[in-house]
């Protein structure tokens, strides 16, 4: 199964900074259809888990614009251009390429 | 307003089995795969399997394949997840989710399963 990694795990920010969260796939998650099957959810405190970004860069509906994402086939970032208090949750990268989907050990992003 | 809405919490025991349902509303659960993710505490999200449209039509993560069993009812628009052999490790919130454009668009809001003698 394809193995995802995320870096750092714990990532204290200051509202109004940007952020930053890496992933790493151990396979290539660029699809022949030109697409990259990764995705980025977010579980808010006491939430289920909430799709914040799909297919490498798209924003999900209703997701504001300063979450931006992109990424090569193995390398993918999550950021956050100025965090505000609403972001604070634990960030997971998952790959929807092939089954088993899997999922990265999540970022956890709080206010200092 | 797209939702899922699944059942409430279960205490078993080892050994024995949990059935979770998940009722969909605002569109029919047959267009799209329904996925199960579950949570252990503390821990990340784990994926268990799907359930598509045809009979039989499903996919298994191959760690749960001997023990696990999804199924659907196009009547009561719902998804159920049956898993048996219950152990200690298998405690966790369960979700089911929406599988649209690649992504899992919509969660249910989570089943608490607790396995203890």
């Amino acid at each position: 199964e394809i193995v995802m990694t995320q870096s750092p795990l714990s990532l204290p920010v200051t509202p109004g900074e940007p952020a930053s969260i890496s992933c790493r796939s151990s396979q290539n998650l660029l699809h022949s259809n030109g697409n990259k099957y990764l995705d980025w959810y977010v579980q808010k405190p006491g939430q289920s888990p909430q799709l914040v970004i799909y297919l490498g860069s798209k924003r999900a509906s209703g997701v504001p614009d300063r979450f931006t994402a992109s990424g090569s086939g193995t390398d993918f970032t999550l950021k956050i251009s100025r965090v505000e208090a609403e972001d604070v949750g634990v960030y997971y990268c998952m790959q929807a390429l092939e089954t088993p989907f899997t999922f990265g050990p999540g970022t956890k992003v709080d206010i200092k | 307003q797209v939702q899922l809405v699944q059942s409430g919490a279960e205490m078993k025991k080892p050994g024995t089995s949990v059935k979770l349902s998940c009722k969909a509303s605002g569109y029919t659960l047959s267009f799209n795969t329904l996925h199960w993710v579950r949570q252990a505490p503390g821990q990340s999200l784990e994926w268990l399997g799907w359930i598509g449209a045809g009979p039989g039509d499903t996919k298994y993560s191959p760690k749960f394949q001997d023990r696990i069993t999804i199924t659907a009812s196009t009547s009561a628009n719902s998804a159920y997840m049956e898993l048996s052999s219950l152990r200690s490790e298998d405690t966790a919130v369960y979700y089911c989710a929406r599988h649209l454009s690649a992504a899992l668009d919509i969660w249910g809001q989570g089943t608490v399963v607790t396995v203890s003698s």
